[in-house]
């Protein structure tokens, strides 16, 4: 098992205020995706990312991915009530069918 | 677009029943998983599969067996179940490998067993 550690678990935040929450491991990743999720719905993909060190942007999202594949970051700028969800990191396992190994999922709230 | 599609939404069993949950897809995907969502600990890998005819196991597999005799159809099944298996379950899948590919996701099968 490849785990991932996300924090914080939960974050509760007024609309406007920045926020970044983090996916860490001791194992190394081909790519790490992140996704969110709704209530009652399956997690829908928002990037991914490949090289270590890179930086990708969507909107006000910016996601991040370690120089050593272990790791990364999404952060939110300007939060919005849109933005409330689950976040959840998974990596992509560089060995066999290359699986993916989901983080422990951050509940985010935007409070208008 | 149906996507993924998973049946039934909604699942009450007793100790020891068994029961299938399905699977279906209609964008000719080789590789189909199934997931298990549980409060705190994010999505496990039950089991995969990388085309039809091939299976294998994930993270928590034991309680659990698959099949794919198609390319469309992965269906779940808990032959005994027991309250460890309330939870979660999606299902999943994507051309190709996971690396590199968009993962599409059904909406989720709620299990309970009392």
């Amino acid at each position: 098992t490849q785990l991932l550690e996300q924090s914080p678990q939960f974050l509760s935040i007024q609309e406007g205020e920045n926020l970044t929450v983090y996916c860490n491991s001791s194992s190394v990743f081909s790519s790490l995706q992140w996704y969110r999720q709704e209530p009652g719905e399956g997690p829908v993909l928002l990037v991914t990312v490949v090289t270590g060190g890179e930086v990708k942007k969507l909107k006000r999202l910016t996601f991040q991915f370690g120089d050593a594949r272990k790791d990364s970051s999404l952060h939110i700028t300007a939060a919005q009530p849109g933005d409330t969800g689950l976040y959840l990191c998974a990596g992509v396992s560089q060995t066999g069918a290359n699986n993916l190994f989901f983080g422990t999922g951050t509940r985010l709230t935007v409070i208008p | 677009n149906a996507g993924v599609t998973q049946t039934p939404k909604f699942q009450v069993l007793k100790t020891g029943q068994s029961m299938t949950l399905q699977c279906a897809q209609d964008m000719n995907h080789e590789y189909m998983s199934w997931y298990r969502q549980d409060p705190g600990m994010g999505l496990r890998l039950i089991h995969y599969s990388v085309g039809a005819g091939i299976t294998d196991q994930g993270e928590v597999p034991n309680g659990y067996n698959v099949s794919r005799s198609t390319t469309e159809d992965f269906p779940l099944r808990l032959l005994s179940a027991a309250p460890s298996q309330t939870s979660v379950y999606f299902c999943a899948s994507t051309s190709g490998l996971p690396s590199g590919n968009t993962i599409y996701f059904g909406e989720g099968s709620w299990l309970t067993v009392v």
